[in-house]
């Protein structure tokens, strides 16, 4: 597609559920990042790949947190046994190379934990 | 440590110039980038300055300083589309990992009529 895609939208999870947000980045782009963003807030850094390598992970909150990218194209964001404070928007944004440059972001997934 | 500081909420006029300022404390320099955000919608990239000066892109145009660790974003002919969240943001540290930009909260900008 023309942009950096997620699915779902929006995302409604029972407090102790699992959940799996999806990234589909621009056709071709090497760095792919996951930011968490609150209301009010501005996007904060969770983790970052570089084709299929994770590269920095550092952002994420727990060990409840995980990413992959297997084939360095779409990531997915699983988060296990989900929280209320977990509640939040999920970006993902890409970017073409691996230096320092722009990036293209996601509409997001506004996961709600109930 | 590393911050960076811009005003929660502006209000501006419709036609007018307003100028959104940002502050920032990093463990080194690699950049400075500004993004607009609609509520609800993704960040779109507005600016990168890594040099010092002013860059003037349209209606908006972004400065830099580096030795005083500040830049502000200047929109002109204020339109009521421009009402959004303007971010500031910037890498941690020099050479560190490309993506882990530190933002700001966000500058909520109202235009009005």
């Amino acid at each position: 597609g023309a942009g950096v895609s997620q699915s779902p939208r929006y995302k409604v999870a029972k407090r102790g559920q699992d959940v799996a947000l999806r990234c589909d980045p621009i056709s071709g782009h090497v760095s792919l990042f996951w930011y968490q963003q609150a209301l009010g807030q501005g996007p904060e850094f969770l983790t970052y790949f570089q084709n299929e390598a994770q590269l920095d992970k550092s952002g994420l909150p727990s060990d409840r947190f995980f990413a992959e990218r297997p084939e360095g194209s779409v990531s997915t964001l699983k988060i296990q046994r989900t929280q209320q404070e977990d509640s939040a928007v999920y970006l993902c944004a890409s970017s073409l190379r691996a230096t320092n440059e722009k990036l293209f972001f996601g509409s997001g997934t506004q996961l709600s934990v109930l | 440590g590393q911050n960076i500081d811009q005003p929660t909420e502006m209000t501006a006029t419709e036609g007018a110039i307003v100028q959104i300022n940002c502050t920032y404390q990093t463990s080194g320099f690699n950049g400075l980038f500004w993004y607009q955000q609609h509520a609800g919608e993704a960040p779109t990239f507005l600016s990168y300055n890594v040099l010092d000066g002013l860059e003037e892109k349209g209606r908006f145009s972004s400065f830099l300083s580096r030795s005083k660790g500040y830049s502000y974003l200047l929109l002109k002919e204020l339109q009521m589309k421009d009402s959004a969240s303007y971010l500031c943001a910037a890498p941690p540290y020099y050479g560190g990992s490309q993506g882990n930009l530190i933002f700001g909260k966000g500058t909520k900008l109202s235009v009005k009529p």
